[in-house]
């Protein structure tokens, strides 16, 4: 069954410090990993999206890394403002006629000063 | 103004009742897509359409309908509203298959 799951659940930070969030994957035939950011009542927004030959992207203050041998992600925050404060949302494409995306359940992420 | 617009953005309504969600983007993406997103859960893929003449149903499509009126236009309707579709739901486009999801600003159901 494909599945994506997501840690931790929730996570509290002060600002200006890093963070990882994971995410971990069984979903075949994999065709793409994305990372969303969704604040508190609205849509989620990009992040990145990683096929399977990058295993580093970039976005700011954002860096997603992809090892696909053991089907795990990584999103890491570095130097976190208050502004990051959001649900991180992990989806993986599976290959097919049209591709599936397959949700995780998000990490909830709180900064504070 | 935003690229993908959802109205209403909160709707209460009673069981049994007739409600429909509309959407409309002017990103120019042939792709649109419903989701449903409940607490504790990944958003839920309920209908999406690849063109104006082309419907499909997701994962969850029992108790939905949708029209796709335009390219920059599709709608989710819900023919006899029950409880436990009270969800926030959100459209989505995008250019491709493999391609970057757009998603609008959510609109949230209350099915008393």
């Amino acid at each position: 069954k494909n599945q994506v799951e997501q840690s931790p659940q929730s996570l509290i930070i002060l600002e200006g410090k890093n963070c990882t969030l994971q995410c971990n994957y069984t979903v075949s035939p994999f065709s793409n990993l994305r990372w969303y950011k969704q604040d508190t009542g609205r849509g989620p927004v990009s992040l990145t999206i990683m096929t399977f030959s990058e295993n580093t992207k970039s976005n700011g203050r954002y860096t997603a890394t992809l090892d696909a041998d053991t089907k795990q992600s990584s999103l890491h925050i570095t130097a976190s403002q208050l502004s990051d404060s959001a649900s991180y949302i992990c989806v993986v494409s599976a290959r097919g006629n049209t591709d599936k995306l397959i949700f995780g359940t998000g990490t909830r992420l709180q900064v504070f000063p | 103004d935003a690229d993908v617009t959802q109205t209403p953005r909160n709707r209460i309504t009673k069981t049994g009742k007739r409600i429909m969600l509309e959407c409309s983007q002017t990103k120019g993406h042939d792709r649109m897509y419903w989701y449903r997103q409940d607490p504790g859960l990944g958003l839920q893929l309920i209908y999406y359409s690849f063109d104006v003449k082309d419907i499909n149903k997701g994962e969850i499509s029992d108790g939905y309908s949708v029209s796709r009126q335009a390219q920059a236009k599709f709608s989710l309707s819900l023919e006899s509203a029950i409880p436990n579709q009270t969800a926030l739901y959100f459209c989505a486009t995008s250019a491709s298959n493999t391609g970057e999801l757009f998603f609008g600003e959510g609109s949230r159901l209350t099915v008393l």
